[in-house]
């Protein structure tokens, strides 16, 4: 049983502030890892996969780094807005296939 | 393009009655899958579809849950009967194929509450 951890398991930000989570997973037989964020009442949305140790990603406010050695990948939000409010969950494929291993998630509240 | 759709979205039953939920995986994508998210946790693979074939359904509780996908397209998973602790979000999402960098696109989930 593969173990993906996160942290923190909430979060609660000012509109403006930045913030970051962390995600730690296996750093033996590493595929990739995937960024999703979770809206309440929404579809699940992928943000981010990554694949290669010292990877960096950004879609506007939000980037990710990845290290594959140590095993752990971080969120950054910066200027946090109250539409960045959601779970934030990481996936681990721990084999060939696409079978993801989700953590628990960071649940994020940013207030006006 | 239209995303993953999941009917119905919200289902209440009470405990040892069936239920079942479908899915329509966006138009093209040979991989479908189905997750449970309990609250407080994260979404669990229960069964994992490639075209019409099972790829890995280690974690289904055979002795109640059902899914298929019959023609390879839509997908429908089957609760009989309910439990207390089936109480989740039944997620389907679906990938272009299998591979572990292959993003996977979510439905909006079904919501399931037994009693």
């Amino acid at each position: 049983i593969l173990n993906v951890e996160q942290s923190p398991q909430s979060l609660h930000v000012q509109e403006g502030d930045s913030t970051n989570f962390t995600c730690s997973f296996p750093s033996s037989n590493f595929y990739a890892l995937h960024w999703y964020r979770w809206e309440t009442a929404k579809s699940p949305e992928a943000l981010f996969v990554m694949t290669l140790n010292g990877d960096e990603k950004k879609k506007g406010r939000i980037s990710a780094t990845l290290n594959t050695k140590e095993g752990y990948s971080y969120l950054y939000i910066k200027g946090s807005q109250p539409e960045d409010s959601a779970t934030y969950l990481c996936a681990f494929p721990g084999s060939g296939y696409s079978t993801l291993t989700f953590g628990k998630g960071t649940m994020l509240l940013v207030s006006p | 393009e239209a995303g993953v759709a999941q009917s119905p979205r919200y289902k209440i039953i009470e405990k040892r009655q069936s239920v079942a939920f479908w899915c329509n995986p966006i138009s093209g994508h040979a991989t479908l899958y189905w997750y449970q998210q309990i609250l407080g946790q994260g979404p669990k693979l229960l069964i994992q579809f490639q075209n019409n074939g099972v790829v890995d359904d280690s974690q289904l509780p055979k002795d109640r849950f059902s899914a298929e996908r019959l023609k390879g397209v839509d997908s429908t998973l089957k609760i009989q009967p309910a439990k207390l602790e089936d109480s989740a979000v039944y997620l389907c999402a679906s990938s272009l194929s299998g591979g572990t960098h292959n993003e996977q696109f979510f439905g909006p989930g079904t919501r399931l509450t037994v009693l």
